[in-house]
């Protein structure tokens, strides 16, 4: 089966600290691309990160951070020092390729709160 | 600005009485979808549209319709809502349907069906 599987159903950080969100996927494709969404309690998704399946480096955007690891099937996302305005719904995706064209598989979501 | 607008927002609505939830995408893009988005679920691909009239079923496609007469517009369509359709609904679109390409989702659309 092709999935995206995020074990933390819900996690709770104090801020400033650092915390890891876990996104391990499943594919036949040699080719495909992972990403990151957050969604805010206002409901819109906001795109994070793109990262397709043969750019390994890890990346860096300010006190984000993404761990892409393909021997191990995951796609891991750090969040340096921690703000309330980090709190959210975070999906990790997968595109799945179809005779049509590719579609976007979801995680089941992790939510994350964080306490001042 | 690159932009999916949906409509309506916010919904109640009751069982049976047909609604039509729009979405417009100003980018000229090809390939539009539909996902709902439930509670440990995630979203899930509901119906999706190559181009102009050429549309298939997602995952979910069980009670809705939709259509691709224009380009910028794909609406979704609940003939007989029911309340298992109560649900935050988005629009997606992008330049096709091949992975590389950005994906542009709507706001969002909030429905509830008693």
């Amino acid at each position: 089966a092709q999935k995206v599987t995020q074990a933390q159903t819900e996690i709770s950080v104090v801020e400033k600290e650092d915390v890891t969100l876990d996104c391990v996927y499943e594919t036949r494709d040699t080719t495909y691309y992972l990403f990151w969404y957050k969604q805010p309690p206002s409901g819109e998704l906001v795109f994070l990160i793109r990262r397709n399946s043969f750019d390994e480096q890890n990346e860096i955007s300010g006190r984000y951070s993404w761990n892409f690891q393909k021997s191990t099937s995951s796609f891991n996302f750090t969040i340096t020092a921690s703000q309330v305005v980090d709190s959210a719904v975070y999906f990790c995706a997968l595109t799945l390729t179809m005779e049509y064209g590719n579609k976007l598989v979801f995680g089941a979501g992790t939510i994350l709160r964080v306490k001042s | 600005e690159a932009q999916v607008t949906q409509n309506p927002r916010y919904l109640i609505t009751v069982t049976g009485k047909k609604l039509t939830v729009t979405c417009s995408q100003n980018m000229n893009h090809e390939y539009m979808s539909w996902y709902r988005q439930d509670p440990g679920l995630g979203l899930r691909q509901i119906y999706y549209s190559m181009n102009v009239e050429v549309t298939d079923k997602g995952d979910v496609p069980e009670g809705y319709k939709v259509s691709r007469k224009e380009k910028r517009n794909f609406p979704l369509i609940l003939e007989s809502p029911s309340p298992n359709q109560t649900s935050l609904y988005f629009c997606a679109s992008s330049r096709t349907g091949l992975g590389g390409n950005t994906i542009y989702f709507g706001e969002g659309s909030w429905l509830t069906v008693v």
